[in-house]
């Protein structure tokens, strides 16, 4: 059974660091893996989605890298900013299930 | 594109009504599904579908149905209201056929449930 796990649970970190948030899964039968941002009370934000043949994806101050053999994805945040302040979820799309697993998600505040 | 479109944002049940929770896209995504979001418990899915007329049962799909009668739409109904649904409600769709990229999973922006 595919399990994901966001390491930390929660960060926080001072304006302008750069911040590496990590995910993990069990089983590398993967389609994709995509990251999330969720502001509170709000819903899912697509940020990057990364296909299985690829090793990372990019966006502004966001890359997305993904290592399939190891079963990992990490998140890098470049000169984070307030604003950056959110939960960040990552899912992987099941090759066996065709089903979305989501991790626990990492709580991010970015102190001014 | 409104993307993903859920109503209503906000709903309180007494235990044993029912109620509708609506959802709609206009990406002529093929597959759509249901997801429930509670704390220290992640997003579970709910019920999902992958076509019109097709639909199947996720991780908690107790308590709740679903139909498929058309592309756009995937209505999630509560038949007996209880204090466990208490939550909040997301609808998602992904395009999965030919054609264009496929896979990445769109959100709408939730109904939060309270079940007194």
């Amino acid at each position: 059974k595919q399990e994901v796990t966001q390491i930390p649970a929660a960060l926080s970190v001072p304006e302008g660091e750069n911040l590496v948030l990590n995910c993990s899964f069990t089983d590398s039968a993967i389609y994709n893996l995509q990251w999330f941002r969720q502001d509170p009370g709000k819903g899912l934000t697509s940020l990057l989605l990364i296909q299985s043949s690829q090793r990372e994806q990019t966006s502004g101050r966001l890359n997305a890298s993904l290592d399939k053999s190891s079963g990992r994805s990490t998140l890098y945040i470049a000169a984070s900013q307030p604003g950056d302040s959110a939960t960040y979820l990552c899912a992987v799309l099941s090759g066996n299930t065709g089903k979305l697993i989501f991790g626990q998600g990492t709580t991010l505040q970015v102190k001014p | 594109n409104a993307g993903v479109t859920q109503t209503p944002k906000f709903q309180v049940l007494k235990t044993g009504q029912s109620m509708t929770l609506q959802c709609a896209q206009d990406m002529n995504h093929e597959y759509m599904s249901w997801y429930r979001q509670d704390p220290g418990m992640g997003l579970r899915l709910i019920h999902y579908s992958v076509g019109a007329g097709i639909t199947d049962q996720g991780e908690v799909p107790n308590g709740y149905n679903v139909s498929r009668s058309t592309t756009e739409d995937f209505p999630l109904r509560l038949l007996s209201a209880a204090p466990s649904q208490t939550s909040v409600y997301f609808c998602a769709s992904r395009h999965t056929g030919a054609g264009g990229p496929k896979n990445e999973q769109f959100f709408g922006p939730g109904t939060r449930l309270t079940v007194l």
